[in-house]
């Protein structure tokens, strides 16, 4: 079946503009993250949902990022006045299931990634 | 909190030998997850190994197994046979089993080159 999927690839912004990036799971998957990958660095946590239930958004940098998942499925990941330091990739990542005995429902399956430039 | 610390920024191996990535983490947990990620330069992250910290067998996936020393907090990638295909970056990943608390810790990586 078809994989995370994350639009747009790319995204320049100017500085003091507002983006959103948006993740597309695998179909009935129930988990949902967010993370931030600097350049040359591993991906930070920024948020999770189970379904439509925002669980954990600990990792959000700053008020200007908002995360919403209203369907359960879908998500949109808004950085709002961009600033040049937001530049990164945005990974999204989805699991079967969480707290279930069977761990390969564990697994976070990620998408290619939406790669910011704030100018 | 958890951390995860890969002390080899960058690893090279000849075609076909063997390889070992480093990667050590700290936690105060005795259950949890442990998982190598390969992400290739097109960026999109996958799961090579993943490892549940009350099974005492290491992991293996092929030519990728892993040498958990849960006393020690030591879980290292063994890449046999590299292939170039394998050049990519590692990340080491840690996971608790506590529900509502789902999220990767990584560490910084390290980059695997292949020599032909």
């Amino acid at each position: 079946g078809a994989g995370v999927s994350q639009s747009p690839r790319y995204k320049v912004a100017k500085r003091g503009q507002d983006v959103a990036l948006r993740c597309d799971p695998i179909s009935g998957h129930v988990s949902l993250f967010w993370y931030q990958q600097a350049l040359g660095q591993g991906p930070e946590f920024l948020t999770y949902f189970q379904n439509e239930a925002q669980l954990d958004k600990s990792g959000l940098p700053s008020d200007r990022f908002f995360a919403e998942r209203p369907e359960g499925s879908v998500s949109t990941l808004k950085i709002q006045r961009t600033q040049q330091e937001d530049s990164a990739v945005y990974l999204c990542a989805s699991s079967l299931a969480s707290g279930t005995p069977w761990g390969f429902q564990e697994t976070q399956y990620f998408g290619p990634g939406t790669r910011l430039l704030v100018l | 909190a958890q951390t995860v610390t890969q002390s080899q920024p960058e690893m090279s191996v000849q075609e076909a030998e063997t390889v070992t990535l480093s990667c050590t983490y700290d936690t105060s947990e005795s259950d949890y997850y442990l998982f190598w990620y390969k992400q290739p330069p097109s960026r999109q992250m996958i799961l090579v190994i993943r490892q549940e910290a009350y099974k005492q067998q290491n992991a293996t996936e092929n030519r990728f197994s892993v040498n958990f020393q849960k006393a020690a907090k030591s879980f290292s990638l063994k890449i046999s046979d590299s292939q170039l295909g394998d050049a990519a970056m590692y990340f080491c990943a840690y996971r608790t089993l506590n529900f509502g608390n789902e999220k990767l810790t990584f560490g910084t990586g390290t980059r695997l080159t292949i020599i032909p």
